[in-house]
């Protein structure tokens, strides 16, 4: 089965500057990667994902990149702001199977 | 208009006790499934359905059973709880044919004393 390893497991940055969390899987027949967002005593929600087809993909500050070749896909948040700081997972499934998750990123936004 | 709604969001109950929690999706998802959260926040998958069939079944305690009455509801069932179940449980649901997004309820957070 697919195996997602997520680091770091805690990452501190300061407002205004970048975060990256990076995931490797284990199944090259994984073909999708949502990357989800926790805030505190609230279940995860998407926040982006991106499909084997695409290399990356943007939305304003959230980007993911895929390297199909190296099995590994990473999340940039540019510019941070204190409303994100949360726990962040990343996940992969190969389609019409369960979604394997990561371990967690506690991302915490210095003010 | 909450997607995936479960209930209770808090419980506490003793050693030995049987308890249930509730999840309903109103998203017309074919997909409904049980994760265990624990304290360092690790998702595990303990249970899927799909259309009313179990699908998954991860390594869990005979002692939890899931019942799908249909395909919006998926109630978790705890018999004799121990200390470990203390977790936050979280139900969700997807549209697993189409390979989309799972929504997340809300969580449950379990306490056993």
């Amino acid at each position: 089965g697919e195996n997602v390893e997520q680091h770091p497991s805690t990452l501190s940055v300061q407002e205004g500057d970048s975060a990256v969390i990076k995931c490797t899987y284990s199944d090259s027949a994984s073909n999708y990667f949502p990357w989800y967002k926790q805030e505190l005593g609230k279940g995860p929600q998407l926040i982006i994902d991106i499909r084997s087809n695409v290399g990356e993909k943007k939305d304003q500050r959230i980007a993911v990149t895929l390297n199909k070749t190296a099995k590994h896909f990473s999340l940039h948040i540019t510019e941070t702001q204190p409303e994100d700081s949360a726990v962040y997972f990343c996940a992969a499934t190969p389609g019409n199977e369960k979604l394997t998750f990561g371990t967690g990123t506690r991302l915490t936004i210095i003010p | 208009d909450t997607a995936v709604s479960q209930t209770p969001k808090y419980l506490v109950t003793q050693m030995g006790n049987d308890k249930s929690i509730k999840c309903e999706q109103n998203l017309g998802h074919d997909t409904m499934y049980w994760y265990k959260q624990d304290s360092k926040k690790f998702l595990k998958i303990m249970f899927s359905y799909n259309n009313k069939e179990l699908i998954i079944n991860e390594t869990v305690p005979n002692r939890f059973s899931p019942k799908s009455p249909d395909k919006a509801h998926l109630n978790l069932h705890i018999n004799s709880l121990e200390l470990g179940d203390s977790a936050v449980y979280f139900c969700a649901s997807s549209q697993l044919s189409d390979n989309t997004e799972a929504f997340f309820g809300q969580g449950t957070r379990l306490t056993v004393v």
